[in-house]
């Protein structure tokens, strides 16, 4: 239990489909990230959120939207998508400084699993 | 080419073996992480380091800054130490570069 909670942990949609994966974490943290884990390639950086404000969008495709009600939770919304982004899409949080030092490690959450039909 | 290097891609090894995996970057850092994961896809964080050396029960991680390499060592390895082991790297801007990972199957 690393306190980063994902949900749902499978998904399997069309490709006209709209659903949205959850984040939660339980850290107090105040920076949050949206990783794309896809087979034999290092992890992508999707998002990052710092204090609720987006402060990275690492040229992802506009049918990926992400959202930060508040500092614990993490929502990436998916529409339209392409049989090409089926992967593990993993949430991860951070503490990070007041001068943007991040201070510490990364807590990962167990990740979605999403299938793209 | 990718920023973080791991070697080897695949490692198979017997129950009580001892076990390393290596891992080398073109960054300047101010952390180097060892993070497993599991088959069913959550990461953890084993170590967090920025020099020296780190133990935590049968894992040491190892970081030579000036040679920008760092290693995993597994002793006595057991096979729930079966996972993948990513090697990841802090930037001195606080971005985040990962590898491959390594991924360790022992065998009973």
């Amino acid at each position: 239990e690393t306190g980063v909670t994902q949900t749902p942990r499978h998904l399997v949609m069309g490709m006209t489909n709209k659903k949205s994966l959850k984040c939660e974490q339980h850290l107090g943290h105040n920076a949050m990230y949206w990783y794309k884990q896809s087979a034999k390639k290092p992890l992508e950086l999707m998002f990052v959120y710092n204090f609720k404000e987006q402060t990275e969008n690492n040229s992802v495709p506009s049918r990926f939207s992400p959202e930060c009600p508040n500092s614990s939770h993490l929502f990436l919304h998916l529409h339209t998508l392409q049989p090409e982004d089926s992967a593990l899409y993993l949430c991860a949080s951070s503490q990070e400084g007041p001068a943007r030092a991040n201070t510490g490690e990364l807590f990962f959450g167990e990740g979605s699993r999403l299938t793209v039909l | 080419k990718n920023e973080v290097e791991q070697s080897p891609q695949n490692l198979t090894a017997q129950e009580g073996e001892f076990i390393t995996i290596n891992c080398s970057y073109s960054v300047g850092i101010s952390a180097l992480h060892w993070l497993q994961q599991h088959p069913g896809g959550g990461i953890v964080s084993l170590f967090m380091l920025s020099s020296g050396k780190k133990k935590h029960g049968r894992l040491i991680a190892t970081i030579n800054i000036q040679e920008k390499h760092s290693s995993l060592h597994i002793t006595a390895s057991h096979p729930r130490d079966s996972a993948v082991y990513i090697c990841a790297v802090q930037d001195t801007g606080n971005q985040f570069y990962f590898g491959t990972g390594t991924s360790l199957t022992v065998i009973p």
